[in-house]
């Protein structure tokens, strides 16, 4: 079965940087692309950024352009986000989802990490 | 940017009644709306794909329908573990966004 593990959460005062990871397994990595969605406390759900299966294409919601990274390494079956320049306003819990294939939405989705932006 | 509006945002139910939640596009995305069900500290699962298209798993009192800009979310025969957050999410254009959520409640 699809599982997806995000990891690399916590406290982090503002400005600083956070990695998080998404270990994937029950599925050929490789083959699907990636997104990352976030929540903030008692907030809906905001999609932050996308890649495709072999990393050719990322995309990122202006909200975190020019801060944030995704990236993958299908060797190791892992995505990533490199969250640069952290805000108040990057709380939040940050899911990676598996992008269908075809299709660009999100079908199984991780349990999420918690990033808190606080000094 | 598409921006997706869900009514209701809150609705209290009982079990068995049948109900329907709405999402409107600002712009038109053809078929490429998607449902989502978020119970309490979970992770979003999803429901319906591409407007109607029931997802592995999902049982068949959920339904969906609509094009265009005017979507739905129907479900029947409501049961007490249906209490959760319901989302509307395109994925029609870049950026993709979700509708605000209708959270629902079962009494």
């Amino acid at each position: 079965q699809v599982q997806l593990v995000e990891s690399g959460g916590g406290v982090v005062q503002p400005g600083r940087s956070l990695r998080l990871s998404c270990a994937a397994s029950g599925f050929t990595f490789s083959s699907y692309g990636m997104h990352w969605v976030r929540q903030a406390p008692g907030k809906g759900l905001e999609w932050v950024a996308v890649t495709w299966f072999d990393g050719s294409n990322k995309y990122y919601a202006d909200s975190v352009k020019g801060r944030f990274i995704i990236s993958r390494d299908n060797s190791k079956n892992t995505l990533y986000l490199q969250m640069n320049s952290l805000r108040a306003e990057d709380t939040a819990v940050y899911y990676c989802a598996r992008k269908t294939s075809p299709g660009t939405f999100c079908d199984y989705w991780g349990q999420g990490t918690r990033v808190t932006v606080s000094s | 940017e598409i921006v997706l509006t869900q009514s209701p945002d809150f609705q209290s139910v009982t079990p068995k009644e049948k109900i329907t939640i709405t999402c409107r596009a600002s712009q038109s995305i053809g078929s490429s709306l998607h449902w989502y069900q978020q119970k309490p500290d979970q992770s979003p699962k999803l429901l319906i794909k591409y407007t109607s298209q029931s997802f592995s798993g999902v049982p068949s009192r959920f339904s969906g329908s609509g094009s265009g800009t005017d979507f739905t979310l129907t479900i029947n025969s409501l049961e007490a573990e249906d209490a959760a957050t319901y989302y509307c999410h395109q994925s029609s254009s870049l950026p993709y966004t979700f509708g605000q959520g209708t959270k629902l409640e079962i009494k």
